[in-house]
């Protein structure tokens, strides 16, 4: 299997405060791991790309200071919304890729996690 | 700006009837085109990877086939059942992108609900 687990579900957090999403992939090394945000009745949005030990790689009109980002291991990517304000209250969803002996990983399916609803008051 | 349409936006049908639904996307610069579906409050999980115009894909009663030079590709499901329901998402990759982040481009879905 791919599973790919997402702690917490929901939260819900003062303005200001900083949130922590953890994205962990429980039966396999993702080398690759993606972050997306998904607000009311639109599409997905990759926020960012990451790489295990390296740095992540943001969208354009996403802010690296605000939405940090922690690859550290092959199997854990941390998502962390820093001073959040009611206006990233939103849904967040993290997906990973299995290593795979092509260089083109547009070939290979994304396994996602459940996703986590933030609500910033 | 890429964008990837999907029609029609919600569907309900009864047990047993067969269903499709359209995503539409850039002609040009295809690369490659993915399949989703997002039962509520579970993870989305992946139906099909098509790469190739005239590809057609098939799991158990669903299938897909893939038009890139119209830039449209159909989802069937044969003889729908209750645990169909869901939201089917389509996402796209442009050539213009791809190597770069590998990034897909998201339609908003068709949302299937199949009434037993």
């Amino acid at each position: 299997g791919a599973v790919v687990s997402q702690h917490p579900s929901w939260v819900i957090c003062k303005s200001g405060t900083s949130v922590k999403i953890e994205c962990r992939s429980l039966d396999f090394q993702a080398t690759t791991m993606f972050w997306y945000r998904q607000f009311p009745k639109q599409s997905l949005m990759l926020m960012a790309t990451s790489n295990e030990g390296s740095k992540a790689t943001y969208e354009q009109g996403v802010e690296k200071d605000k939405f940090l980002i922690n690859h550290a291991s092959l199997t854990l990517s941390t998502l962390t919304v820093t001073s959040a304000h009611p206006e990233d209250s939103s849904f967040y969803i993290c997906s990973a890729s299995k290593p795979s002996g092509r260089w083109y990983f547009a070939y290979n399916e994304q396994f996602f996690g459940p996703g986590t609803r933030l609500t910033v008051l | 700006i890429l964008n990837v349409e999907q029609s029609p936006q919600s569907l309900h049908v009864q047990e047993g009837d067969s269903t499709n639904f359209t995503c539409s996307f850039p002609s040009s610069n295809f690369y490659a085109l993915h399949w989703y579906r997002w039962e509520t409050a579970k993870s989305p999980e992946a139906l099909f990877v098509m790469t190739l115009n005239g590809d057609e894909k098939k799991k158990g009663r669903i299938s897909a086939t893939l038009n890139t030079k119209e830039g449209y590709s159909y989802l069937y499901i044969k003889g729908s059942q209750p645990e169909d329901s869901a939201t089917y998402l389509c996402a796209f990759i442009s050539l213009a992108r791809a190597g770069n982040n590998r990034k897909l481009i998201w339609g908003l879905g068709t949302s299937l609900a199949v009434n037993p």
